[in-house]
């Protein structure tokens, strides 16, 4: 199984900082990677998915990209409403497997 | 719009087994595969397999298998898994999600989820 390392595990930030979270995977993946964010109670919403192509609906301020076997999400001019987990997901190969996730809260 | 509407939460004994069922709406259902995530607070998110929900054909997680079954009765646009033999560690809150099986490679709409726990 491909295994997704994502960093940091929490992540506390002030209103309009730049935000980034990262996943590497075990093996190569291609662009095979999805972005989501969930909040509390809430199921995962999808982000960004083909590693860099943000998901309809979803605010420009968020962008995801890739750098070699790195993988990153970024979030632009952090508000209030990005809090909650995130994770990457990585769906080249089965089993799919997901990063830990990044619990982001305000500081 | 597209939703996917889970049943509710379950209660179960050790050794029972859960049927969780998935009803999805606001699309042509069998053109997108349905795939089943199961969430913990130890081991996060898990994939456990997905269904083509045109032909019943399924991609299984190894951990998985004999433990889940999924099925599909596309006269009601629904999907199930069967969760058998539980125990503890099958507690857990499962979501179906609708998986496009092409470019882009998403699974773009998620159920509430349903919450599972298994206690005697």
């Amino acid at each position: 199984d491909i295994q997704m390392t994502q960093s940091p595990a929490s992540l506390s930030a002030s209103l309009e900082e730049i935000v980034t979270i990262t996943c590497q995977p075990s093996q190569g993946i291609g662009n095979y990677l999805s972005w989501y964010q969930q909040k509390l109670g809430k199921s995962p919403q999808l982000l960004i998915h083909s590693a860099t192509s943000l998901a309809d609906g979803v605010p420009s301020r968020f962008s995801g990209s890739r750098s070699g076997t790195q993988y990153s999400l970024k979030i632009n001019r952090l508000q209030v409403e990005d809090t909650g987990i995130y994770y990457c997901l990585q769906i080249s190969s089965t089993p799919w497997t997901f990063g830990g996730g990044t619990k982001l809260e305000l500081k | 719009q597209v939703q996917l509407q889970q049943s509710g939460a379950e209660l179960a004994k050790p050794g029972s087994s859960v049927k969780i069922s998935c009803k999805a709406s606001g699309y042509t259902f069998t053109s997108y595969y349905i795939s089943w995530i199961k969430q913990t607070t130890g081991q996060g998110l898990e994939y456990i397999g997905y269904i083509n929900t045109g032909s019943g054909g399924t991609n299984y997680n190894e951990k998985f298998k004999g433990k889940a079954t999924l099925t599909v009765d596309k006269s009601s646009s629904t999907a199930f898994m069967q969760l058998s033999s539980l125990t503890p560690d099958d507690s857990a809150v499962y979501y179906c999600a609708r998986w496009d099986g092409t470019y882009p490679w998403v699974m773009d709409a998620w159920g509430q989820g349903a919450s599972v726990t298994v206690s005697s």
